[in-house]
């Protein structure tokens, strides 16, 4: 039973565009969300971070909006720069039930010049 | 750099051997965690350890074992190994924190033969 998904495989967008990837969690008990970015022969990277008490969470090019009644999170990243070409992972955390995370399989962004 | 250390890189055996994988987590960071990746999926957890104790187990096979020694660095056991054990294993570790992430190595690439 996957608790996370990443529906979409692999996104494809232009330079300067707004990337958004999206994540759906069935566990109701989620109350910390994560977004990691990772490249190949590295681990994934920590990116960005939304506790459920909020909605909206922006750090730079990169915002995550969180919708818990439909149980879903996205990643936007506005202006795309070819540079942000990787896998990105969302990632959940019941916080009651320890720290460890539980991931979705992933997105491949490729942003194209 | 995400501060966290894993050795091997590579590793390459064969059917029924035993390996050892060796983390050190970031300096100050208590809990380890122990993930796997296979063929471009998602992240699967495997154990967590804090302070030298098993705090977690997720889907660890029962030939798959783990310690935490006293320096805080981690050891990922796994013995008669099969060829569906081939996979990239990450270590991560964490501040034992509320909405803290877990920050990863770059990994062990395991192949088997």
């Amino acid at each position: 039973d996957q608790q996370v998904k990443q529906n979409s495989p692999s996104l494809s967008v232009q330079e300067g565009r707004i990337s958004i990837l999206n994540c759906d969690y069935t566990n109701s008990m989620f109350d910390y969300f994560l977004w990691y970015k990772k490249y190949p022969a590295e681990g994934p990277t920590f990116l960005i971070s939304i506790s459920s008490i909020k909605d909206k969470n922006e750090d730079g090019r990169f915002t995550v909006f969180l919708n818990k009644s439909a149980k879903h999170l996205s990643l936007h990243i506005v202006p795309s720069q070819p540079g942000d070409s990787a896998v990105y992972f969302c990632a959940a955390r019941d916080n009651n039930a320890g720290n460890m995370l539980t991931f979705g399989g992933g997105t491949r962004l490729m942003v194209k010049p | 750099d995400s501060g966290v250390t894993q050795t091997p890189k590579h590793l390459i055996t064969a059917t029924g051997q035993r390996v050892t994988l060796r983390c050190s987590p970031r300096s100050g960071d208590l809990s380890v965690y122990w993930y796997q990746q296979s063929l471009d999926q998602g992240l699967q957890f495997l154990i967590q350890y804090y302070n030298g104790e098993e705090r977690a187990k997720g889907n660890i096979l029962e030939r798959f074992s783990a310690q935490q020694f006293p320096d805080l660095h981690s050891e990922l056991n796994l013995s008669s190994l099969e060829l569906g054990d081939s996979a990239l294993y990450f270590c991560a570790s964490s501040v034992e924190q509320e909405n803290s992430p877990l920050h990863f190595g770059n990994g062990t690439r395991l192949t088997v033969t």
